[in-house]
């Protein structure tokens, strides 16, 4: 059973639109939601990352929304650029146990010039 | 250059073999992971280490076994009792433990092939 569902599995977006990706999770014990993008070959490397407490946070072209009732939070690529194609995986863990992130399936995001 | 070494990058096994995969970080981190990516499954965490000859078992451990002699070394052997050996290996790193101010550093990956 996955723990952090997202989607869509893939996207393409043309330069300089807005990417939008969206997870969904269950467990309440999670408290730290945190953003990866991976490039083929790569390993995935720290985006930018969030705590329930805050409803949003952005960082240069790169937003996390955050939506505690709903238990959904997303990632927002504004003005998306070619050298953002990659695949992102958001995350989740746990309060009670800080070595234990799950993983959602991942997004291969193209950004077509 | 500080960082997490994965090696060797690809790895071809038949099956039945143990294989091991060697992780080596330089970034004085205490605490090192082990996961597994397939394709549309995302990252599971098989092992991992908070303190040098200590190790704890993930959510996918069967099959798997590690050693923490050194705080810079990680190595994951992969048995030949793991049923479906063949996937991508990402070795991780943090300031123990991973907290929000600690992210997962992680490797380029080895990709073993077992066939």
């Amino acid at each position: 059973q996955q723990q952090v569902k997202q989607s869509p599995q893939s996207l393409i977006v043309q330069k300089g639109g807005i990417s939008i990706i969206n997870c969904a999770y269950e467990n309440t014990a999670f408290d730290y939601f945190p953003w990866y993008q991976q490039f083929p070959g790569k390993g995935p490397a720290l985006l930018i990352a969030i705590r329930p407490d805050v409803s949003e946070k952005k960082e240069g072209r790169f937003t996390i929304s955050f939506n505690k009732s709903a238990k959904q939070f997303s990632l927002h690529i504004m003005d998306s650029q070619p050298g953002d194609s990659a695949t992102y995986f958001c995350a989740a863990r746990e309060d009670r146990d800080f070595n234990k992130f799950y993983f959602g399936s991942g997004t291969k995001l193209n950004v077509k010039p | 250059d500080g960082g997490i070494t994965q090696s060797p990058k690809y790895l071809f096994r038949k099956e039945g073999q143990n294989v091991t995969l060697s992780c080596e970080q330089n970034l004085n981190h205490d605490a090192m992971y082990w996961y597994r990516q397939d394709p549309g499954q995302g990252l599971r965490l098989i092992y991992y280490s908070q303190i040098v000859n200590d190790f704890q078992k993930g959510d996918i451990a069967e099959g798997y076994s590690v050693s923490r002699e050194k705080k810079e070394s990680f190595p994951l052997t992969v048995t030949s009792a793991q049923k479906n050996p063949t996937a991508f290996y990402l070795c991780a790193s943090s300031i123990a433990p991973a907290g929000a101010d600690s992210p997962l550093h992680f490797g380029n990956g080895t990709r073993l092939t077992v066939t």
